[in-house]
């Protein structure tokens, strides 16, 4: 059965960091591009980050360029997020999905995890 | 204020049918694949159609997508009380480099 199973989610103070993971199983995970999508309470859906299968290229969304890290472990079939500078805006649930294909993005996403909240506050 | 425009909100009563539009530009919609999700209350969104007009395997024949354009719709037929849930449309957007996504709509059964 193909899933994943993210965690690392929690309280962070703002400036804070906080490292999410997202474990496969089910699939050959060096073959596909891998995606972290968060949720604001009550809000819609945000792409965050996404990186490629293979040869390896990542994608940020402008609102977490330069403060968070997207990366993966093929050998270890985990995909990371590092996340520092945390902000009250990051508050979200954040799940990770599995790209349809190696390329980032043209194909949607078709497995997702049930996600890790994240909790910024002072 | 998200790329892609749909409407916040749809209705009607079981066993009719719902429309939900989605609007984009060239950057998206227009030159690249749209995906639709569903996200029940308190669930993990799930890929509804992909490549504009697909659906994956599970997915009844009741929803189908269509694209025209800078825009595509998700139909849904045959209206029931588990369908009650948030719908949005994707994309990649070469623009941007991003998928962006559309700010979601929910689907209410009278």
């Amino acid at each position: 059965e193909v899933q994943l199973l993210e965690s690392g989610g929690g309280l962070a103070q703002p400036g804070g960091s906080l490292r999410l993971s997202c474990a496969a199983s089910g699939f050959s995970f060096s073959l596909y591009a891998m995606t972290w999508v968060r949720q604001a309470p009550g809000k819609g859906l945000e792409w965050v980050s996404s990186v490629s299968g293979g040869v390896i290229n990542t994608y940020y969304a402008d609102s977490v360029k330069g403060r968070f890290t997207i990366s993966r472990d093929d050998f270890k079939n985990t995909m990371y997020l590092q996340m520092n500078s945390l902000r009250a805006e990051d508050t979200a649930i954040y799940y990770c999905a599995k790209d349809r294909s190696r390329a980032v993005g043209f194909y949607g996403m078709d497995v997702w995890g049930h996600g890790t909240t994240v909790a910024v506050y002072s | 204020q998200s790329v892609l425009t749909q409407p916040p909100s749809v209705s009607a009563a079981p066993g009719q049918k719902v429309t939900i539009s989605c609007s984009g530009s060239t950057s998206n919609i227009g030159n690249h694949y749209v995906f639709w999700y569903q996200q029940l209350p308190g669930s993990a969104p799930k890929l509804l159609i992909y490549e504009n007009t697909n659906r994956p395997s599970g997915i009844p024949g009741r929803f189908s997508g269509s694209k025209s354009g800078t825009s595509v719709t998700l139909d849904i037929t045959g209206l029931q009380t588990g369908d009650e849930a948030d719908y949005y449309c994707g994309a990649w957007d070469s623009s941007l480099s991003a998928v962006v996504f559309g700010g979601g709509t929910k689907v209410t059964v009278l």
